[in-house]
């Protein structure tokens, strides 16, 4: 079965640390991956996504992450962790004809001062 | 560019009412159209999607239709809603097997 992963429901971190969150994915053909982030009430914002060649993508905001095919991982880093980093973030999985996306439950990011 | 709207931002309705949400694409044609449900605590669930005019493709069976009767607007409808159908609901577009943009979501309680 198709599905997305992300183990931490909750995650905090003080201003200026280091920040990964993980994500593992269980996909029968070659994945689509994408890290969307959510503010309070807002719609899904891209951050970066993977389709194919270099695995580690870098996206938005100073975010990047690695594709590890051998570990179905695709876990989204951080090197310093700004205030207005806070909010909920999703992984997703997908690709075909027809794009449907497999989102995972969210990982909720709260920084301290 | 491309913007992708949702309306209205915000609903409450009673039990039992009907339920119209729009959503509309700029700047782009023959879209890939996504519905999808978000309620609290949980990730986001797909309910219908449509590759074109008249195409629904549905996810679930739940308590929710769609319909697609132009090139860029897809609308969810329900005829009778339930306390269940609360929940965050989100738009989104793609060029084909491509990046889904999402709109702003609208807000809907039921009563």
């Amino acid at each position: 079965a198709q599905s997305v992963t992300q183990p931490d429901i909750h995650i905090t971190v003080s201003e200026g640390a280091s920040l990964e969150l993980r994500c593992n994915y269980s996909y029968g053909a070659t994945p689509y991956l994408f890290w969307y982030v959510q503010s309070p009430g807002q719609g899904l914002q891209l951050l970066l996504k993977y389709f194919s060649g270099d695995t580690l993508v870098q996206g938005i905001k100073g975010f990047e992450a690695e594709f590890k095919r051998s570990q179905s991982s695709f876990n989204l880093r951080k090197p310093s962790v700004h205030w207005s980093d806070a909010a909920e973030y999703f992984c997703a999985v997908g690709g075909g004809a027809t794009n449907k996306l497999i989102f995972g439950t969210g990982t909720l990011l709260a920084v301290q001062p | 560019s491309q913007t992708i709207h949702q309306w209205p931002a915000t609903l409450v309705q009673p039990v039992g009412s009907p339920l119209s949400l729009e959503c509309t694409v700029e700047g782009t044609s023959n879209p890939n159209l996504y519905w999808y449900r978000q309620a609290a605590g949980r990730g986001l669930q797909l309910l219908f999607y449509s590759v074109g005019i008249g195409q629904i493709s549905s996810e679930v069976p739940q308590n929710l239709s769609a319909s697609r009767p132009q090139d860029r607007q897809f609308i969810l409808s329900s005829k009778k809603l339930l306390l269940s159908d609360s929940g965050f609901y989100l738009c989104a577009w793609s060029a084909g097997a491509d990046t889904q943009y999402f709109g702003p979501g609208t807000r809907l309680t039921v009563l």
